[in-house]
């Protein structure tokens, strides 16, 4: 069974660029969280989504941040613009319950 | 206010002894504790879950005890291995929330 995907591994941008980052969750699985992850810090959400719905987005920074899930699959999150404190780990999960949720490799993002 | 807490940030310890990860919290809603393990450069891999339900739960090398008066729980891996070596979270969640809250993460040396 394939894991959770994302790409790129690696971004590397200048403040103020836009920047998009892209999730493919397991198979079958219906709820997919986006994180983020500073350094020697536990995962912090950002979203959460149920299907296409974003039913838990309180943590996103919403005047820079966006995301969505297209026919309830893949999952694209934005930044614009970059700033120099989003510099982090961007790491995408999904689960088919409540207890237990997959991880994919994350996005390090440095914004220069 | 950090709801949950990894106090040691790292922990060395022989190959072949028991190693014992702690993790407190403080809200007394948190119904549902996990032990994620994290490899440099990926993401976090599920270890073992307990519900609060239990106060012990054993997989292999790897036991989880909750102790919910202390609002306490600790993970032993018995006897650690150099594969060992990663940083562990610690997560809750409670009310029939998908929102997990993490630690910080504890650092473990497994020395030969």
């Amino acid at each position: 069974e394939a894991g959770v995907v994302q790409s790129p591994r690696y971004k590397i941008i200048e403040k103020k660029q836009p920047v998009a980052f892209w999730c493919n969750p397991i198979s079958g699985h219906n709820t997919l969280y986006w994180y983020l992850q500073n350094l020697g810090q536990g995962p912090e959400l950002l979203i959460r989504y149920e299907n296409e719905e974003a039913v838990d987005d309180s943590q996103l920074p919403k005047d820079r941040f966006s995301a969505e899930r297209l026919k309830g699959v893949d999952s694209t999150l934005k930044i614009q613009p970059a700033e120099l404190g989003d510099s982090a780990v961007y790491l995408c999960a999904s689960s088919l319950t409540r207890n237990e949720q997959f991880f994919g490799p994350g996005t390090r993002l440095t914004v220069l | 206010d950090q709801q949950v807490k990894q106090n040691s940030p790292s922990l060395s310890v022989q190959e072949g002894r028991i190693s014992i990860l702690n993790c407190d919290y403080t809200n007394s809603m948190f119904d549902y504790f996990l032990w994620y393990k994290k490899y440099p450069a990926e993401g976090p891999t599920f270890l073992i879950s307990i519900s609060s339900i239990k106060d012990k739960n054993e997989d292999g090398r790897f036991t989880v005890f909750l102790n919910k008066s202390a609002k306490h729980l600790s993970l032993h891996i018995v006897p650690s291995q150099p594969g060992d070596s990663a940083v562990y979270f610690c997560a809750a969640s409670g009310d029939s929330n998908y929102q997990l809250i993490w630690g910080a993460g504890t650092k473990l040396i497994i020395k030969p």
